[in-house]
């Protein structure tokens, strides 16, 4: 069964570092998605992306933070000068169609010593 | 209650039993999703039901819809060790997005 993949599982970075975390979605998808969940808390949205650009966006989202499909498989999310507060599990999904079920990652937990 | 909020927050059942779990929403919405979370793992999609619909069955799994109430409901019937696990629900609005409550601790003790 095709799955959302991420990669690194775990990255540890210092503050004011930047840090790309890759997703590969379901190849056929079109929809692609990231979240975050701060531990204990909930998840939350970040970005949605569509035909190679930003649909929506929600305020955790700033001039920080860019997404980006740079060929036909891989979506990454970068944070340009990573924060304390940016530590968090990160999670990307994808799915076919925008009111269809989404399909999570298995997540990339970030720390920022 | 917020946005996909649900309740209890924290069940322990006995393994057989059947667990219930409840979320509430403020907005309209295009459909509504649960998923589970093992411990500090990724979210594993359950169940999908869209807002024209008023229950659905999947294996163990039951959900309702009340879109009068703004609420639904996840019922796992026979409850097993293996369904210990966080599970939220989570609402597509008008955007492009889900939105996730705070979750429902269940544990399925032996």
């Amino acid at each position: 069964e095709p799955e959302v993949t991420q990669t690194p599982s775990h990255q540890v970075t210092q503050m004011g570092q930047e840090v790309i975390l890759r997703c590969v979605p379901i190849s056929n998808h079109l929809y692609f998605y990231w979240y975050r969940q701060i531990l204990g808390q909930k998840v939350e949205f970040l970005v949605s992306f569509y035909n190679n650009e930003i649909s929506e966006k929600s305020e955790i989202f700033d001039d920080q933070f860019s997404v980006e499909r740079p060929d036909g498989s891989n979506f990454t999310l970068k944070i340009r000068s990573t924060k304390l507060e940016d530590s968090a599990m990160y999670f990307c999904a994808s799915t076919g169609g925008y009111t269809d079920t989404q399909y999570f990652g298995p997540g990339t937990r970030l720390t920022v010593l | 209650s917020q946005q996909g909020e649900e309740d209890p927050q924290a069940l322990s059942i006995q393994e057989g039993e059947n667990a219930t779990m409840n979320c509430s929403y403020k907005t309209s919405i295009n459909n509504l999703q649960w998923y589970r979370q093992n411990s500090g793992r990724g979210l594993v999609h359950l169940i999908l039901i869209r807002s024209n619909e008023r229950e659905k069955h999947s294996g163990r799994l039951r959900v309702t819809l009340d879109t009068s109430k703004k609420s639904s409901s996840l019922l796992i019937t026979a409850s097993r060790a293996a369904d210990t696990a966080s599970y939220f629900c989570a609402t597509l609005g008008g955007g492009n997005k889900l939105t996730f409550g705070t979750g429902t601790q269940l544990k399925v003790e032996l």
